[in-house]
């Protein structure tokens, strides 16, 4: 199905532990990105990307890392997850990245114990 | 510090009148805005946008207007209907910049 698609949808890991977020687009967007939504703080930018291999940070991207090898992926890992990084995590693409709209996948919901 | 501010977190209005949804912002630099609605365990939906070149964007029942002097944006929806029921998010974005800004949402109730 064409879109953009996030796994897992739900997510529950331990603290210290490492855990990566997919992220898979069918349109060929170069830009892509991670947001994550808390209470009172809306959306966040977490880290972008321009192109394959051309990463950037965000608001509020310590504790996170990504990469992008190919186009189409783009992969958000916890290195080591802290009870602060329970989130909702949502992917985004974009065709430009400029004036243009980015659509979101249906987000992962991730809880750290 | 937030560069997009939607003061109000919610907003109740009756089926049939006007949902009015306002954002504020502090960047200058800022010269497209957008509006994205959110249903509970779904992403966020592009809605409508605006440039600042206009003061007005409409799509049928959705209205943004632009008051550049004022760095303020609002979303008129009339008329509302129950499925308009979502949390609204206000986004802008500059030409310098990759990612689009968001507010905190407001979260619109439209009863019957």
């Amino acid at each position: 199905d064409a879109g953009i698609t996030q796994s897992p949808r739900y997510k529950i890991t331990e603290t210290g532990r490492q855990v990566t977020l997919m992220c898979h687009q069918t349109w060929s967007h170069s830009y892509m990105f991670w947001y994550r939504q808390d209470l009172g703080h809306g959306l966040r930018l977490i880290y972008y990307s321009a192109a394959a291999d051309i990463t950037d940070k965000g608001e509020v991207p310590d504790g996170y890392v990504v990469s992008r090898s190919k186009t189409e992926n783009f992969p958000l890992t916890l290195e080591s997850a802290t009870r602060s990084q329970t989130s909702v995590y949502f992917c985004a693409s974009s065709e430009t990245g400029v004036n243009t709209e980015a659509f979101f996948g249906q987000g992962t919901r991730l809880t750290v114990v | 510090d937030q560069q997009v501010k939607q003061n109000s977190p919610s907003l109740s209005v009756q089926e049939g009148r006007i949902s009015i949804l306002n954002c504020d912002y502090t960047n200058s630099m800022f010269d497209y805005f957008l509006w994205y609605k959110k249903y509970p365990a779904e992403g966020p939906t592009f809605l409508i946008s605006i440039s600042s070149i206009k003061d007005k964007n409409e799509d049928g029942r959705f209205t943004v207007f632009l008051n550049k002097s004022a760095k303020h944006l609002s979303l008129h929806i009339v008329p509302s209907q129950p499925g308009d029921s979502a949390v609204y998010f206000c986004a802008a974005a500059s030409d310098t910049g990759y990612a689009l800004n968001f507010g905190k949402g407001t979260s619109l109730l439209v009863t019957p």
